[in-house]
């Protein structure tokens, strides 16, 4: 049971966007950066978003973050074939404890 | 460019030790801007942060893995280590070494560990 709620599965049609939700509490997002992570089939998971809303360099701006009081949410532009994935979301809590969002599984039709 | 490579045992008995390590190049371990870490992934399953270690020996571990978790650091080597202890079928998963610094931000590729008899 993972300490982030995040849903199971989004779907949405290529070049249309989507938003996944990562949903805490005051202990772990309320006072703490959230990540987001891609994790390609068989592939390691790669840093999408870091510090709420920033992207590492080579992530393209198709890729945005949020933050509001204890949930987060990213999001997705442009969708593409490609960006069929499972994302999750990542964060800290007071006792220097990192948390991961259960996943979720991107389906673009 | 920091690449991060896991090796170790990809089979381990039940009750025994699984041991592994992440070998870090391009980059210094001991340059005190991160942190390293450890996060497993039971098949078809989710991410579970295992815990991390600055380049000094400090650590931190998830509270249900603590009784049984020890990461260590060889900044000769720069290298730093995983024993999981009194291992289950529960604990077989891909085991990933990551950089932190506020995100996990380079991640080694991943290794299958099976616990099994």
């Amino acid at each position: 049971q993972s300490v982030l709620t995040q849903p199971p599965s989004v779907s949405a049609a290529p070049g249309q966007k989507v938003t996944i939700s990562c949903s805490g509490s005051s202990s772990n997002i309320g006072n703490n950066y959230v990540s987001w992570y891609q994790q390609l089939p068989g592939t390691a998971p790669k840093l999408l978003i870091y510090d709420n809303n920033k992207r590492p360099s080579g992530i393209p701006d198709r890729f945005s973050g949020s933050k509001s009081g204890t949930s987060a949410t990213l999001g997705i532009t442009g969708l593409q074939t490609g960006d069929e994935a499972d994302y999750y979301c990542g964060t800290w809590d007071s006792s220097l404890s990192a948390s991961f969002g259960g996943g979720t599984k991107l389906t673009v039709l | 460019q920091v690449q991060l490579q896991e090796s170790g045992p990809g089979l381990v008995k039940p009750s025994q030790t699984l041991s592994l390590t992440c070998t870090v190049s391009g980059g210094s371990i001991s340059s005190g801007d991160y942190y390293w870490s450890w996060i497993r992934q039971p098949p078809g399953k989710g991410l579970e942060w295992i815990g991390y270690i600055y380049y000094s020996g400090s650590t931190y571990y998830n509270p249900s893995l603590k009784s049984r978790v020890t990461i260590s650091v060889d900044t000769s080597k720069n290298q730093f280590s995983l024993k999981l202890s009194s291992v289950t079928a529960a604990d077989t998963a891909v085991y990933y070494c990551a950089r932190v610094r506020g995100a996990f931000d380079i991640w080694g590729q991943g290794t299958m560990v099976t616990v099994s008899s």
